[in-house]
């Protein structure tokens, strides 16, 4: 069992459709980050939890500390969110993440 | 927000020739930065954790003499793979956390850099 999982591996929604991507962890952690890694192979640090929940523009990330799972949240999904989603934890400011598979996520007009 | 510099983007080289990656944390100083490698459709994998002023931290399986980092300064790590073979064509991407903002550490990626042996 991977110490990060997310569910789904892919995902497909239509232009509009609200999307949740899940994130399972099983160690101790200080943070969690969500990803984007756009097809160009960059990556784009869109979160950093420890506790709750923040907004940014469509996207919502949450955290439940007690349960080690995020979700991250997109509402009124565009195309070109279309992307791989990456959730990653990691202990202390300076140590080493540990990252899940990601989520293929594909939003068609 | 603070940015990590990755540089080349692409490059293509002869088989056996060394190739030089830079990664430059443009506005904060980063003691620590990682080396990844990611092949198609599979997640990051840490090659190595480069520590500015020492050695770097390599992770099992990865060849400390193939792959040689170098953390000279607070804002620049380089890595260079040495002889290069068609096997070692991958995607190489940088990451340092920003200790700033309350020292939580908010993870920054370079652009990274398609590399790319014939």
């Amino acid at each position: 069992k991977n110490e990060v999982e997310q569910s789904p591996q892919n995902l497909t929604a239509q232009e509009g459709e609200f999307i949740t991507i899940n994130c399972s962890y099983s160690v101790g952690i200080s943070a969690l980050h969500w990803l984007q890694q756009h097809p160009g192979g960059g990556i784009v640090s869109l979160f950093m939890l420890s506790s709750g929940k923040k907004k940014h523009g469509r996207l919502i990330a949450t955290i439940n500390i007690q349960e080690k799972h995020s979700s991250l949240h997109i509402t009124a999904s565009h195309p070109r969110d279309s992307a791989v989603y990456i959730c990653a934890v990691g202990e202390g400011s300076g140590s080493r993440l540990t990252f899940g598979e990601g989520t293929q996520l594909t939003v068609n007009p | 927000g603070a940015v990590v510099s990755q540089h080349p983007s692409r490059v293509i080289c002869k088989s056996g020739t060394s190739v030089k990656i830079e990664c430059r944390s443009l506005d904060f100083q980063a003691t620590t930065m990682f080396w990844y490698r990611q092949f198609p459709k599979q997640s990051l994998m840490l090659m190595a954790t480069s520590n500015e002023g020492s050695k770097a931290t390599y992770e099992q399986g990865v060849e400390k003499d193939k792959f040689l980092i170098n953390h000279a300064s607070l804002t620049l790590s380089t890595l260079t793979v040495t002889s290069a073979h068609p096997e070692d064509s991958s995607f190489y991407i940088c990451s340092a956390r920003d200790p700033g903002g309350g020292g939580v550490g908010e993870a920054f990626f370079g652009q990274g850099t398609r590399l790319t042996v014939v």
